[in-house]
């Protein structure tokens, strides 16, 4: 959807390395997601903000970090990459828990 | 904890034939949403279903959501090589505190 934008679509880097995903909606929702999917696994959330300077976590939030501190953005931190993070990540933004959630494209991080 | 079984895992099919997917939780959900995912796409929203025994169409594809609001199904009616992709549930809990997403049905369709 044009209303939310991930970057960078791919990213390959090295164990123990400090990587940053980025996430923008135009659409003004409230809420916003961050889930890594894995093979077998589906989407697991990682992090979720309800508002700006509002985060919790989500089903896998160890080795990750995030903030938002403006309600469009909402980047997610891997402050030591690992091998086991390795996923394709997708950020959602929606107007509320229980609404539904609009997709960004996904980033594919490889870590070698 | 709440779990969310989706079954099958993977379904291959032959063009024009129907498709079901089944989505069942362990615990009562306030909703249910479902979403499709094309190979190297991205989820996107399909429908959302709120009332127990609820059913609701779209063109080819019936959404039902159980009487117990513990389990829903998407069917497909004569598939076509455009439906490919992953079908995914998202249950949510009641008092709407906490969406979880089965594990999908992988699609394919042989032409």
């Amino acid at each position: 959807d044009a209303g939310i934008t991930q970057s960078p679509r791919y990213k390959i880097t090295e164990t123990g390395r400090q990587v940053t995903l980025m996430c923008h909606q135009t659409w003004s929702h409230s809420y916003m997601f961050w889930y890594r999917q894995d093979l077998g696994h589906g989407l697991r959330l990682i992090y979720y903000s309800a508002a700006a300077d509002i985060t919790d976590k989500g089903e896998v939030p160890d080795g990750y970090v995030v903030s938002r501190s403006k309600t469009e953005n909402f980047p997610l931190t891997l402050e030591s990459a690992t091998r086991s993070q390795t996923s394709v990540y997708f950020c959602a933004s929606g107007t509320g828990l229980a609404q539904p959630q609009h997709f960004g494209d996904g980033t594919r991080l490889s870590i070698l | 904890g709440q779990q969310v079984m989706q079954i099958p895992q993977y379904q291959h099919v032959q063009e024009g034939e129907d498709f079901t997917t089944y989505c069942n939780s362990s615990t009562t959900l306030s909703n249910i949403q479902w979403y499709k995912q094309r190979p190297g796409g991205h989820p996107v929203f399909l429908i959302q279903l709120v009332k127990s025994g609820e059913v609701k169409k779209q063109k080819r594809l019936t959404f039902q959501f159980g009487e117990a609001k513990k389990n829903s199904s998407l069917h497909i009616t004569a598939t076509q090589t455009t439906d490919v992709g992953t079908y995914f549930c998202a249950a949510i809990n009641t008092g709407g505190f906490k969406t979880i997403f089965g594990a999908g049905t992988r699609l394919f369709v042989k032409a």
